[in-house]
Formats: C-alpha cells, structure tokens, sequence
C-alpha cells in the first residue's frame, strides 16, 4: 500500500527553528508537495521537490532524498502566524495525489 | 497568479436541499479539477477528479448520484449536493491544476456546509 507519515503535532518557539519530517512510501514517485493550512482554512501551496536536495524559498525549505523516501520542511525565524498544519502529498506513478495527514505546529511565544 | 475562487464560502440548509459550490481558475486554465472534503480535525479527503469535458472519476465510496460534479470549461468545475442531510455537513475544497500533472494543485477557499 501508499503510505506517508508525519508527525501528528509539534511545538516551537516564535523566533527559532523547526524541522517538520515526511517519509513516504508510494508506488513510483513523480514529485513531492508541501501546503500550509491554517485552521478552517484551505491549503495554501508552499514546495515542490522532485530532485534530491535543498530548496529555499525565504524562511521556508524543503529537502527530499529520494533514496531515502524522506523530506523535510525546515521553518525559520518561527512566527505565530506560523501556526497551523503542514501536510506533505506525494505524486506517485500514475499521479495521484497522496496526501499525509498532516502536522499540526503549534508557536508558543 | 494561480488564484481559485470557491464560492459560496458558506451554506446553510434545510435537509432535503441541494446546493451548488462553484469553483473557478482566475488566472489559468484548469485541466483537471479536485474534490475534496475534510472533518474538523481530520485529513483531506479526495472525493473525485473531473478533467474538463469529460465524466468526473469519483473514489471508492463517493456516491455519484450524490455529489454530482461538471467540469463544462477549463476554468469551471461545480459540485452538486443533492439532497442534502446533516451528514453531509463537512468542509468542501476544491482545486485546480494546469495541464502538467506535476503541477501544484491550488486550492479554493472552501465551503462550509452545515444542513440543518
């Protein structure tokens, strides 16, 4: 079977840093998407990785190894309005979509 | 760029309604729409994918003849509840990817239904 794994829920610190891991497991694999959704909100698009490595994007990156089935989504220079879930989707062979569940980060101050 | 509009953003209804959510690409041309719904607190559930016209390809459990979906222009997609009751009370999302499929889905506001 398809399967991604997140954590459920993690908390930070406004101003520091925080590494939010996604491990997949998805028969082929065409790219791997990050989305930010705010609570009672739809998912915004932050990332998209389908060559290993780092991308940056301002105080936002995200890393894949494909050989690892792993990528991360590092969060700089934390601010409360960082709070939310972040879900991580991988395009598998035929590209669907599949989503994790997502991980809910919570800022405290 | 890449804005969905999803509207209305807010339904309330009486049991036994239908009611029509409308989501439109502003800035692209949408070759493949998405249907989601999600509980509070719970993932994203896909519902079904509509490639402008054509037959929309619902997931396993989704009745068709319950949510129906057209996708008559490459920048309109609508999802038809009918017959609305309160379980179908839920957060409905819908979004829009251009013609490559590696493309990023984007996503609409969102509709809360709550049928009464």
């Amino acid at each position: 079977g398809q399967n991604i794994d997140q954590p459920t829920e993690m908390t930070a610190t406004e101003g520091a840093i925080v590494q939010i891991n996604c491990t997949y497991q998805t028969s082929g694999f065409n790219g791997l998407f990050w989305y930010q959704q705010h609570a009672g909100e739809a998912p915004t698009f932050l990332s998209y990785n389908v060559l290993d490595g780092l991308e940056e994007k301002g105080r936002f990156s995200s890393f894949l190894s494909r050989s690892k089935g792993y990528s991360y989504l590092l969060l700089k220079e934390l601010q409360m309005k960082d709070s939310a879930s972040y879900l991580c989707a991988v395009l598998d062979s035929n590209y669907q979509l599949i989503w994790g569940a997502g991980t809910k980060l919570i800022i405290k101050p | 760029g890449a804005v969905v509009s999803q509207h209305p953003s807010w339904v309330i209804c009486k049991s036994g309604t239908s009611v029509k959510i409308e989501c439109r690409s502003l800035d692209f041309q949408a070759t493949t729409m998405f249907w989601y719904r999600q509980f509070p607190k719970q993932s994203l559930m896909l519902m079904a994918t509509s490639n402008e016209g054509s037959k929309a390809t619902y997931e396993q459990g989704v009745e068709k003849d319950k949510f129906l979906i057209n996708h008559a222009s490459l920048t309109l997609s609508t999802l038809t509840v009918t017959s609305a009751h309160p379980e179908d009370s839920s957060f409905y999302i819908c979004s829009a990817r251009a013609d490559r499929e590696n493309q990023p889905q984007h996503f609409g506001d969102g509709t809360r239904l709550s049928i009464l």
